[in-house]
């Protein structure tokens, strides 16, 4: 039962253009929400998060929308630009968890084009 | 400040074998948690330690264990390997007890064969 879920495997846009990454979430005990970006051979990079209190969150081109009605929230980049190529994973963390303990979505494909 | 460190970055193993993964965590953090990475799975996680006691557990068999040590570094072990454990095994290190943002190490790739 994956309790994340990113539904667009690949998504590809020009560059300059807005990209918008979604992950739809199951778990109302989950009150926080974050970004990874993934290169190959290399670890999750952390982006930018949420926190359920708020519904949007801003980081220079980086904008993390919530939806906790629809237990939805989305990452906008703006512009994209072609080093934004990576694979993008949506994680959560649940209130009352004993210690940190993420659970990912399967990730989506970024892919900027020049 | 130096990152998460994970070492050796690739190994290979033989079914039945057993494997022992290091990651030494940020400096002054003090919570490490493992994750499994494949293509048909995604990340899953494995265990987390705090002040050397395991905190959460993931949904994998008795074969995974890990430990933490008095300097926050931490191992994690696979006994009687399978093939179905080739992965990319993540290490990822936060400052508190309860901080949701976790730094990852470049992690481990195990072939089993």
């Amino acid at each position: 039962d994956q309790q994340v879920k990113q539904n667009s495997p690949s998504l590809s846009v020009q560059e300059g253009r807005i990209s918008i990454l979604n992950c739809d979430y199951t778990n109302s005990m989950f009150d926080y929400f974050l970004w990874y970006k993934k290169y190959p051979a290399e670890g999750p990079t952390f982006l930018i998060s949420i926190s359920s209190i708020k519904d949007k969150n801003e980081d220079g081109r980086f904008t993390v929308f919530l939806n906790k009605s629809a237990k939805h929230l989305s990452l906008h980049i703006v512009p994209s630009q072609p080093g934004d190529s990576a694979v993008y994973f949506c994680a959560a963390s649940a209130r009352g968890n004993a210690g940190n303990m993420l659970t990912f979505g399967g990730g989506t494909r970024l892919m900027v084009k020049p | 400040k130096a990152g998460v460190t994970q070492t050796p970055r690739y190994l290979i193993k033989t079914r039945g074998q057993q494997v022992t993964l290091s990651c030494s965590p940020i400096s002054g953090h003090r919570s490490v948690s493992w994750y499994q990475q494949t293509p048909g799975q995604g990340l899953q996680f494995l265990f987390e330690y705090f002040s050397e006691t395991q905190r959460n557990k993931g949904n994998f068999p008795g074969r995974f264990s890990g430990r933490q040590f008095s300097n926050s570094r931490s191992e994690m072990n696979v006994s009687t390997l399978e093939l179905g454990d080739s992965a990319l095994y993540l290490c990822a290190s936060s400052l508190q007890a309860h901080s949701y943002e976790q730094y990852f190490g470049p992690g481990t790739r195990l072939t089993v064969t």
